[in-house]
């Protein structure tokens, strides 16, 4: 079985500050991990996955992610953030690329002007 | 490139009605899944299909809801009677699928039904 747990699910930070949004998962096997997006009244899109490879993700929109073994950890990082980058951001984990993806409650980014 | 299509984007209904889903997939994608989103809760997998087959159906409530893609593209999800507690955002998503490094392909989501049961 695999978990995933967002702690924390509000999060205001202002504009052109750095944010973190922490995401902790538990699994008896390998697994990959995502970070979506989720703008109001829209679907999920993907921000950046972990497969193999360098633990460092980078995605889209300046985000990027660093995957801990150690720690059982993806924490979402951005240097500065923007208006725009307003949403909920959903951390999700998978035994195996997207089969059986389970997702975090999510944590809302609110970025204050 | 044509995203994931979903209709409609919103129904009210009463409990004990009936109400259908459909999703158009983007073209070419083997593998839909349709999610079921909670106010308050994230995504969590009702039924994933590869083709016209099913992969995945472990956590849906098969006693009030079924889904088909008889062809293999498009796809519907159906509930039969509904319930208060099914109000949420019905989401569908797509991807190329395949087995191996095509496993690893992303997901595409549509904008969602949001469904309330009152």
């Amino acid at each position: 079985a695999q978990s995933v747990t967002q702690l924390d699910s509000q999060v205001p930070v202002f504009e052109e500050a750095p944010v973190e949004l922490r995401c902790n998962y538990s699994s008896s096997v390998s697994v990959y991990l995502f970070w979506y997006v989720q703008y109001p009244n829209q679907g999920l899109q993907l921000l950046l996955k972990y497969l193999s490879g360098s633990t460092l993700v980078k995605g889209i929109n300046g985000f990027e992610a660093e995957f801990n073994k150690s720690q059982t950890s993806f924490h979402l990082r951005k240097p500065s953030v923007h208006i725009s980058d307003t949403a909920e951001y959903f951390c999700a984990v998978s035994p195996g690329g997207y089969q059986k993806v389970t997702f975090g409650t999510g944590t809302k980014l609110q970025v204050i002007p | 490139e044509a995203g994931v299509a979903q209709s409609p984007r919103y129904k009210i209904i009463e409990k004990r009605q009936s109400v259908a889903f459909w999703c158009n997939p983007i073209s070419g994608h083997a593998t839909l899944y349709w999610y079921q989103q909670i106010l308050g809760q994230g995504p969590k997998l009702l039924i994933q299909f590869q083709n016209n087959g099913v992969v995945d159906d472990s956590q849906l409530p098969k006693d009030r809801f079924s889904a088909e893609r008889l062809k293999g593209v498009d796809s519907t999800l159906k509930i039969q009677p509904a319930k208060l507690e099914d109000s949420a955002v019905y989401l569908c998503a797509s991807s190329l699928g395949g087995t191996g490094l095509l496993k690893n392909t992303e997901a595409f989501f549509g904008q969602g039904t949001r469904l309330t049961v009152v």
